[in-house]
């Protein structure tokens, strides 16, 4: 079946504590994406990827790292995580130019 | 800046009761409109794409249609399974790949 799986789904954390949130796709999509959604803020970006090892900053990239080492897997690493980073978070992908992400099922995340 | 809004942002049908969803947006050049449905607690899900003015896209009682400036999501005989959040996205040629959104239409479509 194709999809993006996220891990983990459920993530409570303290400030500080460096960590990961995985995501893979099984599409052989060159297009990766992270966004995180907040109410009353609607979905925004925070970084996407057009392929391995090319990466750029979406709208929101403050306090966010990404790899792309590989095609199949893009995680989002929080290396000092804060209250404000609280947020449900999302990965999706896209084959080049497409547009039409595929979304995972998300990870919410709380930092206090 | 691109811009996206949407309206309303809570609709309330009866099953049966047609309506319209709308989607403004405003970009410098236009790659792509997506809409989206996202139901509670999961991704959103992708339903159509489109790319030039007076396209339109259909799936099952849904219909995507788009002008210079907007576009609408039709909704025909709507029943309680197609209750959702509905969202509107656009990917601007000078923006990457960045998709901007805008802030959903929450739809509930009652027995």
């Amino acid at each position: 079946e194709a999809q993006v799986t996220q891990n983990p789904r459920y993530l409570i954390t303290v400030t500080g504590k460096k960590l990961t949130v995985t995501c893979s796709q099984n599409m052989n999509h060159e297009y990766m994406s992270w966004y995180r959604q907040d109410p009353g803020l609607g979905l925004r970006q925070i970084y996407y990827s057009m392929n391995v090892e090319v990466t750029d900053k979406g709208d929101v990239p403050e306090g966010y790292k990404v790899s792309r080492k590989e095609k199949r897997n893009f995680p989002l690493i929080l290396e000092s995580p804060s209250p404000n980073q609280t947020s449900l978070y999302f990965c999706a992908s896209s084959r080049q130019g497409a547009g039409g992400y595929t979304f995972g099922s998300g990870t919410r995340l709380t930092v206090v | 800046e691109d811009q996206v809004t949407q309206s309303p942002e809570a609709l309330r049908l009866q099953e049966g009761e047609s309506s319209s969803l709308n989607c403004s947006y405003t970009v410098s050049g236009l790659r792509g409109l997506f809409w989206y449905r996202q139901d509670p607690g999961k991704g959103p899900e992708f339903l159509f794409t489109l790319y030039s003015a007076g396209e339109e896209k259909e799936k099952e009682r849904l219909k995507a249609t788009l002008t210079k400036k907007e576009s609408f999501l039709h909704i025909t005989a709507p029943k309680p399974e197609d209750s959702a959040t509905y969202l509107c996205a656009v990917l601007d040629n000078n923006a990457g790949n960045m998709l901007t959104f805008g802030g959903g239409t929450r739809l509930m479509v009652k027995p």
